[in-house]
């Protein structure tokens, strides 16, 4: 299996601009993370979904960031307009079911000028 | 809220050392995992414990958990370069699959 699959790997853009990641978990998985890892706050969860529903978003940090997974293979985490501050390494991960071993991509890194 | 928290935050030893990190947490738990992470790479999964399980080993590996001290612990034996990365811990309070994260040991293991 390829593993999780995100991209791009490197992103630089300048505030105000949209910014779309994109994730392709793993073929069977069922669950689908997006965390955000800084230096100062470490890891973060964003949001996950199971079976392409979103169930849990709280740690969405504001309405500036959308996450959506229209099928099994694939999900985006857009963030519209990006600010400086959204400077980070985004990491898509995926599971399944009961096993709660997460697989984590490359990540993206992401960096607002 | 950080559930997980390693300590130490860093850790610098001598190829070939063993080297032990903790991890405590707050509340109780379903299972508590290890994962490496080697500097711009993402996390991997290193080991899974159960709450009923009190130790577990994976080749150089061998991580404890005592519930009744809400902590655990990763022993990494005859350390090597290759083991240099950063380690979390993080814990599945319930079965919701949100493992809830540390801020990690930074391990440096010098040649």
């Amino acid at each position: 299996d390829a593993g999780v699959i995100q991209s791009p790997r490197h992103e630089v853009t300048e505030m105000g601009q949209e910014v779309t990641l994109r994730c392709k978990p793993i073929s069977g998985h069922d669950y689908l993370f997006w965390y955000r890892q800084t230096m100062m706050r470490g890891l973060e969860l964003l949001i996950y979904f199971n079976n392409n529903v979103p169930i849990d978003d709280s740690g969405m940090p504001e309405d500036r960031f959308s996450a959506k997974m229209p099928n099994a293979s694939f999900s985006t985490l857009k963030i519209q307009p990006s600010e400086p501050r959204d400077s980070a390494v985004y990491f898509c991960a995926s599971s399944f079911g009961d096993q709660e071993t997460q697989y984590f991509g490359p990540g993206t890194r992401l960096l607002v000028l | 809220s950080q559930q997980g928290e390693e300590d130490p935050q860093a850790l610098s030893i001598q190829e070939g050392e063993n080297a032990t990190m903790n991890c405590s947490y707050k509340t109780s738990i379903n299972n508590l995992q290890w994962y490496r992470q080697n500097s711009g790479r993402g996390l991997v999964h290193l080991i899974l414990i159960r709450s009923n399980e009190r130790e577990k080993h994976s080749g150089r590996l061998r991580v404890t958990l005592d519930t009744s001290k809400k902590s655990s612990s990763l022993l990494i034996t005859a350390s090597r370069a290759a083991d240099t990365a950063s380690y979390f811990c993080a814990t599945n309070p319930n079965s919701n699959y949100q493992l809830i994260w540390g801020a990690g040991t930074k391990l440096i293991i010098k040649p």
